[in-house]
């Protein structure tokens, strides 16, 4: 299947700082989201960006299909930013979504 | 309205209990999915369910019985657990003709 590769794995920042989390795949994939975990465990859709780009308040989400790596951009950091972001990809007739292993954001006060 | 609702939020159970998880979701999604998380992991497909027929079962053991009894609806059995079965179960939803999924809040297992 199709390798997904998140990096960082960790990162922490201080309230107000941006940041880019990037995500890699080993294949072109036709269907890619963004997900925030919080710390309860609640799974939230950010972005649906199969191709080019889209903004939502502060964070932004650029997908480059054709070069097989997709950004997620987050401005001035909260604390509530804080928990894990997973991309994820499916393809084809599979609806089956695959996450990458995340990278888990610590913000500080 | 995007909200997919699990009940329980919470769950311990024995090795020996019958229990069910319930999954809801009023989005005319017709597609319905349930995945595991396990600490420190990524979320991982067990079952798919499209136009209420399952379509997809990632060999999952027969302790684990999904069922979906109309397009709203996504239950998972569980039957004689084990100890490693403890995680976070998440249903997902979304339309067939379109992959992006809705998860709701997932049910904490724990099996003792």
């Amino acid at each position: 299947g199709i390798q997904v590769e998140q990096s960082p794995p960790d990162l922490i920042l201080q309230e107000g700082a941006n940041s880019t989390l990037r995500c890699n795949f080993s294949d072109s994939v036709n269907n890619l989201q963004w997900f925030h975990q919080n710390p309860w465990g609640q799974l939230i859709n950010l972005f649906y960006i199969p191709s080019g780009t889209k903004q939502n308040g502060r964070l932004s989400a650029t997908t480059v299909a054709t070069e097989r790596y997709s950004l997620l951009y987050i401005s001035s950091s909260q604390t509530t930013d804080s928990g894990v972001y997973f991309c994820a990809y499916s393809g084809g007739s599979n609806y089956k979504l695959t996450f990458g292993k995340g990278t888990l954001l610590t913000v500080n006060p | 309205d995007t909200e997919v609702t699990q009940t329980p939020k919470h769950l311990v159970m024995g090795m020996t209990n019958k229990k069910s998880l319930k999954c809801e979701q009023h989005m005319g999604h017709r597609a319905m999915y349930w995945y595991k998380q396990k600490a420190k992991k990524p979320p991982e497909l067990m079952f798919v369910y499209s136009y209420e027929k399952l379509s997809i079962n990632e060999s999952v053991p027969s302790r684990f019985s999904p069922e979906c009894p109309n397009s709203s609806l996504l239950n998972l059995h569980l039957h004689a657990l084990q100890p490693e079965d403890s995680a976070l179960y998440l249903c997902a939803s979304s339309q067939v003709e379109r992959y992006e999924q809705y998860f709701g809040p997932g049910t904490r297992l724990t099996v003792t």
